[in-house]
């Protein structure tokens, strides 16, 4: 089956250090999709990327979707103390019909700010 | 709108018990999820539901079953609980458009 591998899977920054987290499928993904979780919460949608070599800007945060469409980047500059919590990728595939939202989960980063 | 909830938050079971995780969204939305959340490992997909009626399973359904009778309400069943089924699970919901909105999560404890 699908398979999306997230590294690293720990990050300890400075505060004002920049952070990137890196997503590579096991397949060609439709879409990818980024969460972040904070400390003991749930999930929180940030971003979706759907065309190859699409890169997309939040503030501090870039995204992309590489042209093969099975490897995508978060990229955090100068980082903040509420940047901190567990930065998930999620890519969909199609498969050749719909995948109903299904989303495959990375393992996620899990990103440390010391001030 | 309180978006999705779930109840219980904490909640300590026994071997071989069963119980029922509760889900309910009040976003009308269609598509709703089932994950289970282990340290370092991401979310799993248990099972998901296209709309009332509707269910089927995920990447780890095995020990869990689900019913839709309604659109707001997606409860988890666990049978015969084990300790493999320590984890945080968590519900979320979809409009017809992309982004999954999840709920406060319970974390369920098997001894």
């Amino acid at each position: 089956g699908q398979q999306v591998m997230q590294i690293p899977q720990y990050q300890h920054v400075q505060e004002g250090e920049d952070f990137t987290t890196y997503c590579n499928s096991s397949t060609t993904l439709s879409n990818i999709q980024w969460y972040k979780q904070r400390p003991g919460g749930h999930p929180v949608f940030l971003i979706q990327l759907v065309k190859s070599g699409e890169v997309k800007k939040q503030k501090r945060l870039t995204f992309q979707f590489g042209e093969a469409k099975k490897n995508s980047s978060l990229h955090i500059t100068a980082t903040q103390t509420t940047d901190v919590g567990t930065y998930f990728c999620a890519g969909s595939a199609n498969a050749g019909g719909t995948s109903y939202g299904k989303l495959t989960f990375g393992q996620g980063t899990i990103l440390t700010v010391h001030p | 709108n309180a978006g999705v909830t779930q109840t219980p938050k904490f909640h300590i079971l026994k071997i071989g018990q069963s119980m029922t995780l509760q889900c309910t969204q009040d976003m009308n939305h269609n598509y709703m999820y089932w994950y289970r959340q282990d340290p370092g490992m991401g979310l799993k997909l248990i099972y998901y539901s296209v709309g009332a009626g509707i269910t089927d399973k995920g990447e780890v359904p095995n020990g869990y079953n689900v019913s839709r009778s309604t659109t707001e309400d997606f409860p988890l069943r666990l049978e015969l609980a084990a300790p493999s089924q320590t984890s945080v699970y968590f519900c979320a919901s979809k409009p017809g458009t992309y982004e999954q909105y999840f709920g406060p999560g319970t974390r369920l404890t098997v001894t």
